[in-house]
């Protein structure tokens, strides 16, 4: 059984402060890793998909970091803006195939 | 290019009814996944379609199913209402159904249902 586990749950920063969160998923049949922004009264929407061990994505302040090896993904949020307050979800699919997802760290950007 | 369309945007059922959900995915996209949000849960998976035929399955009951037309547009159907179904359902699509390997999902926004 496939299980995507995300921490922390919650995180509380102020504005400007950088911020990461983890995301551990089962290293055997990896295939891919997703990590999703949802912010409230909207879709989630896909941020990053990444498939190789050792693989770095970014997108303006926010990066995310994959080891395929161990099974973690690290989301990286340089100097926080409000606007960044979000549900960060990340999702793993198997060879086999759906996408699993973890239950999402929310994070609150505080000016 | 218009995106993932879900209806309706909220529904009040009671227990024992059933509900049909209905979603339309990006043109062009083959496969539609369904996902039940509930507090405290993460989204879990329910079912994906591709091109008409069920391709994998959740941990869910008999009482959910669902279905996708040659359009790709894509019901589901939870019969039999219990008040623990009350949750936000969501739909995704994408071209094929993770054939490739960066193929992200794009989501509707949703169908808060509850159930009285």
């Amino acid at each position: 059984i496939l299980n995507v586990e995300q921490s922390p749950q919650s995180l509380h920063v102020q504005e400007g402060d950088s911020t990461n969160f983890t995301c551990s998923f089962p290293s055997s049949n990896f295939y891919a890793l997703h990590w999703y922004r949802w912010e409230t009264a909207k879709s989630p929407e896909a941020l990053f998909v990444m498939t190789l061990n050792g693989d770095e994505k970014k997108k303006g302040r926010i990066s995310a970091t994959l080891n395929t090896k161990e099974g973690y993904s690290y989301l990286y949020i340089k100097g926080s803006q409000p606007e960044d307050s979000a549900t960060y979800l990340c999702a793993s699919r198997g060879s086999q195939g759906n996408l699993i997802f973890g239950k999402g760290t929310k994070l609150s950007v505080k000016p | 290019k218009a995106g993932v369309t879900q209806t309706p945007r909220y529904l009040i059922k009671t227990r024992g009814q059933q509900v049909t959900l209905s979603c339309s995915p990006i043109s062009g996209h083959r496969s539609v996944s369904w996902y039940q949000q509930t507090p405290g849960q993460g989204l879990q998976f329910l079912f994906e379609y591709f091109s008409e035929t069920q391709r994998n399955k959740g941990n869910f009951p008999g009482r959910f199913s669902g279905r996708q037309f040659s359009n790709s547009r894509s019901e589901m159907n939870v019969s039999t209402l219990e008040l623990g179904d009350s949750a936000l359902y969501l739909c995704a699509s994408s071209l094929g159904g993770g054939a490739v390997r960066t193929e992200k999902l794009f989501f509707g926004s949703g169908t808060q249902l509850s159930v009285l």
